[in-house]
């Protein structure tokens, strides 16, 4: 069965500052791999997804995130940390084969110290 | 246009209640998903209707819960003799199914609360 890890329940940065997120995948065949974002009071949205090709996916709101094979990895990074970034991000991955059920991970919430 | 629209937002019930949750997906959209999200647990896939197809019942957590869906739109969660640890927040999401892997539209989802 496939599953998701992330790494850090909490995370803070400064404002500026770089922002990382990680998340690493368990599966037989390289899965799709998404990360959500919960922002406070409203509902989860798709930031990015990684499908197949191009293994640097870009997503909404200068977020980006590496599809790695050899590391398993599928880490969300942005440079700069902006007040507007706290939120709850969750790391999911769906089948490449069979249907389409999306697997999260529990989830890391972001605090951005200004 | 409206998205995917769920009631009741809040709902307190005793132990021992049953409960209905509805979802209202996005018009058009084929798949609808149901999550549950515990503190410090992520969202937990509960069920997973696509289309006419057998829906994946899976993440299903007891026989105390089951779902339908009506006439491929609407959709009801029901919880029979609801226990504390079903306090949760429930929500359902829906995609178009049309394209491979398109994404979820989620709604606010529904706050359990059980007494």
């Amino acid at each position: 069965a496939q599953s998701v890890t992330q790494l850090g329940s909490h995370v803070s940065v400064s404002e500026g500052a770089l922002v990382l997120l990680r998340c690493n995948y368990s599966s037989s065949v390289p899965p799709y791999l998404f990360w959500y974002v919960q922002y406070p009071n409203q509902g989860l949205q798709l930031l990015l997804k990684y499908t197949t090709g191009a293994t640097l996916v870009k997503g909404i709101n200068g977020f980006e995130a590496e599809f790695k094979k050899s590391e398993t990895s599928f880490h969300l990074t942005k440079p700069s940390a902006h007040m507007s970034d706290a939120a709850e991000y969750f790391c999911a991955v769906s089948p490449f084969f069979g249907n389409e059920k999306l697997t999260f991970g529990t989830g890391t919430r972001l605090t951005i110290i200004p | 246009g409206a998205g995917v629209s769920q009631s009741p937002s809040n709902k307190v019930t005793e132990k021992g209640k049953d409960v209905e949750l509805r979802c209202d997906p996005i018009s058009g959209h084929t798949a609808l998903y149901w999550y549950r999200q515990s503190l410090g647990q992520g969202l937990e896939f509960l069920i997973y209707f696509q289309g006419n197809s057998a829906p994946d019942k899976s993440g299903l957590p007891s026989d105390r819960f089951s779902a339908e869906r009506t006439g491929g739109s609407v959709s009801t969660l029901t919880i029979q003799r609801t226990q504390q640890e079903d306090s949760a927040v429930y929500l359902c999401a829906s995609s178009p199914g049309g394209e491979t892997h398109s994404p979820l539209h989620f709604g606010n989802g529904t706050r359990l609360t059980v007494t």
